[in-house]
């Protein structure tokens, strides 16, 4: 079956260092896949998007990698801040469907200051 | 501009009871989905419209659960005889429509079922 992991637990790090989540899929071919933000009582904002024949995406203090052949992408937040603390979504989105998004269960940073 | 309006923000009802959910999308977006998400996970797909028609409903989990986008705007999500499990974040989002843009999200409206 299909399946989107993230990081099982919450990622507490220090203010400063580099935040680096982790998704996996397995049995999917993704056109692209994006990541978002939640912050608790809204709805996801989106970050940044990495199409399948792109191995590296930056924006800022983000960076995102996208590894077809590991079927897994890594999101990493540099000198990170506590504004930063939040639940980070994985979503893919599978080419000729509908454009809807898969999403992952996220997972809980928290950037101790 | 304005972003993705739902309202309510909440509702609460009791088993058994009919629910409508509206949805605003950002003016001029044709994509418009729908996703519901419970404690603890991701959103999950219920429904996608392009314009007025749904194109891919394969995410409604019951035949209880039905939505409309009458004039390629404004949508809702109808639930009739609603059970505590449909108790969740009902989320939009809407897109320009290319489907390969981000989509950008309501605050949802969070329903319980007594």
């Amino acid at each position: 079956s299909q399946k989107i992991e993230q990081n099982s637990e919450a990622l507490n790090i220090q203010e400063g260092k580099t935040a680096t989540l982790t998704c996996n899929y397995t049995n999917y071919s993704p056109a692209y896949l994006q990541w978002y933000r939640q912050d608790p009582g809204r709805g996801p904002v989106f970050l940044l998007l990495i199409r399948e024949n792109e191995k590296e995406k930056r924006k800022e203090r983000l960076k995102v990698t996208f590894d077809t052949t590991l079927k897994q992408s890594l999101f990493h937040i540099t000198a990170s801040q506590p504004a930063d603390s939040a639940t980070y979504l994985c979503a893919l989105s599978l080419s000729g469907s509908a454009r809807q998004l898969t999403f992952g269960s996220g997972t809980q940073l928290t950037v101790l200051p | 501009g304005a972003g993705v309006s739902q309202t309510p923000s909440n509702k609460v009802t009791e088993k058994g009871k009919y629910v409508e959910l509206r949805c605003d999308p950002i003016s001029g977006h044709t994509a418009l989905y729908w996703y519901r998400q419970s404690l603890g996970q991701g959103p999950e797909f219920l429904i996608y419209f392009q314009g007025t028609g749904a194109a891919d409903d394969s995410g409604l989990p019951n035949d209880r659960f039905f939505a409309v986008r009458p004039e390629g705007s404004v949508s809702t999500l109808k639930i009739q005889r609603t059970e505590r499990g449909d108790s969740a974040v009902y989320l939009c989002a809407s897109t320009t429509g290319t489907g390969k843009n981000e989509q950008f999200f309501g605050p949802g409206t969070r329903l319980t079922v007594l």
